[in-house]
């Protein structure tokens, strides 16, 4: 099973809100990821969780932040997010030091009202 | 030098035809270099990757050509179906970490 899964699909949100995106993976990978992707445009790579401790965060703003509560599980915590902030948000997960292959998920498609 | 370029923005081919798409780096520390289809409003699929002490890779259809030298790698797909359709992204990274990924080729196959 190379499944990578995304909760919620769809999310839409106000400027004011505070929300979570979810990702999880039972391949029993070390590393994930997010990625921001918008329209016609590759995907960003904002988070690197290594064996559950943030590795690396591409300068992205505070109002993002991730969080690892196990090897499983992957969240993005959302807080007073703009409008251009809308995008497609990407989960990947990468196997161990034998394998640089990432499986992406499905995305959640965020809209900031 | 952490950028990837890739090459063409958009590609038209017919059914059965090669698409060529290409890619270069600039820096010498890149070891992965995969490739990916995406599907509109879905997450980007590996297709196939190649490591640079090999020069090619082929899986099926689709064939990577990698020069070292040049700091240069392409993806050929052979006989081109309407359900290749999608846009490819080449990718390059250090270490399976930082993902570096080029800008994309929206590829339409005619039948």
């Amino acid at each position: 099973d190379t499944e990578v899964t995304q909760t919620p699909k769809h999310l839409v949100m106000g400027m004011t809100n505070k929300k979570s995106l979810k990702c999880e993976q039972h391949m029993g990978h070390r590393a994930m990821y997010w990625y921001k992707q918008k329209a016609k445009k590759p995907p960003e790579l904002m988070f690197v969780y290594s064996y559950e401790k943030l590795s690396i965060n591409e300068s992205v703003p505070s109002r993002f932040s991730p969080e690892c509560p196990n090897s499983s599980l992957l969240n993005l915590h959302l807080h007073a997010l703009q409008p251009e902030d809308s995008a497609l948000y990407l989960c990947a997960s990468r196997g161990g030091p034998a394998t640089d292959t990432q499986y992406f998920g499905p995305g959640t498609r965020l809209t900031v009202l | 030098q952490q950028q990837v370029k890739q090459s063409p923005q958009s590609l038209i081919v017919q059914k059965g035809g090669i698409s060529i798409i290409n890619c270069a780096y600039e820096n010498t520390a890149f070891d992965y270099f995969p490739w990916y289809q995406q599907f509109p409003g879905k997450g980007p699929a590996l297709l196939i990757a190649i490591r640079p002490d090999v020069s090619e890779k082929k899986e099926g259809r689709f064939t990577i050509s990698f020069n070292k030298s040049a700091k240069q790698f392409s993806l050929h797909i052979m006989d081109s179906q309407p359900g290749d359709s999608a846009t490819y992204f080449c990718a390059a990274s250090i270490a399976g970490q930082n993902f570096v990924f080029g800008p994309g080729t929206r590829l339409s196959v005619l039948p």
